[in-house]
């Protein structure tokens, strides 16, 4: 079956130090791979997305995530945390012959906590 | 600025009730999707639509259904609310093509309560 897991729940870092969000997919084909962040009360919102080419990818507020395919993984990332990046992130992959219609598949989340 | 807009975002029903939740976009997206988000559970996807009057079921359709009359409308339905239908709904919407690798433009949410 085809599935995105992302193993922690919660990730807890200080502000300014780097933090990390990992996810692992299985899917057969190529994956195509992307991160959402949904702020309190919020909708979700596009971070990143890989589809093809350099393995490390650049998003929105200064992340970014690392394409793995030795390792099935998809780990976000940032250099330096801020107090404001603390928010329920997601990462989602698009199955295999799913064609043209963007369908995605999500992990559980994972609660960012970024402490001042 | 492109939105995606939930018609509700707080609503509470009683068991038994029929609800509709409609949402609108405005970015003359071909594909149309209804997430349920629950707690630990991330977002399960329950239909979706590429192309008006064409739908497909998602991994947890039963005790769903949905209307597409217009490209910009997608409405879901629960013909009978249940207590276990008490959930966040998230639209959403994306262009056709790409190979499916275009981002999804999600609404704000509709907090359904079925008591």
């Amino acid at each position: 079956a085809q599935s995105v897991a992302q193993p922690e729940d919660q990730v807890n870092v200080a502000e300014g130090n780097p933090l990390t969000v990992k996810c692992t997919y299985s899917v057969s084909g190529n994956p195509y791979l992307f991160w959402y962040v949904q702020y309190p009360n919020r909708g979700l919102q596009f971070l990143l997305k890989y589809i093809t080419g350099d393995n490390l990818v650049k998003g929105s507020y200064g992340f970014e995530a690392e394409f793995n395919k030795s390792q099935t993984s998809f780990h976000l990332k940032k250099p330096s945390a801020l107090v404001s990046d603390s928010a329920l992130y997601f990462c989602a992959v698009r199955p295999g012959h799913s064609g043209n219609t963007g369908k995605l598949i999500f992990g559980q989340g994972t609660t960012l906590q970024v402490k001042p | 600025d492109v939105k995606v807009t939930q018609s509700s975002r707080y609503l509470v029903k009683r068991t038994g009730e029929k609800v509709f939740l409609e949402c609108v976009q405005d970015m003359d997206h071909e594909n149309m999707f209804w997430y349920r988000q629950d707690p630990g559970l991330g977002l399960r996807l329950i239909y979706f639509s590429y192309d008006v009057k064409m739908k497909e079921k998602g991994d947890i359709p039963e005790g769903y259904s949905v209307s597409r009359e217009k490209k910009e409308r997608f409405s879901l339905i629960l013909e009978s609310a249940s207590t276990n239908q008490t959930s966040m709904y998230l639209c959403a919407s994306s262009l056709g093509g790409a190979d499916g690798a275009n981002v999804l433009t999600f609404g704000a949410g509709s907090r359904l309560t079925v008591l």
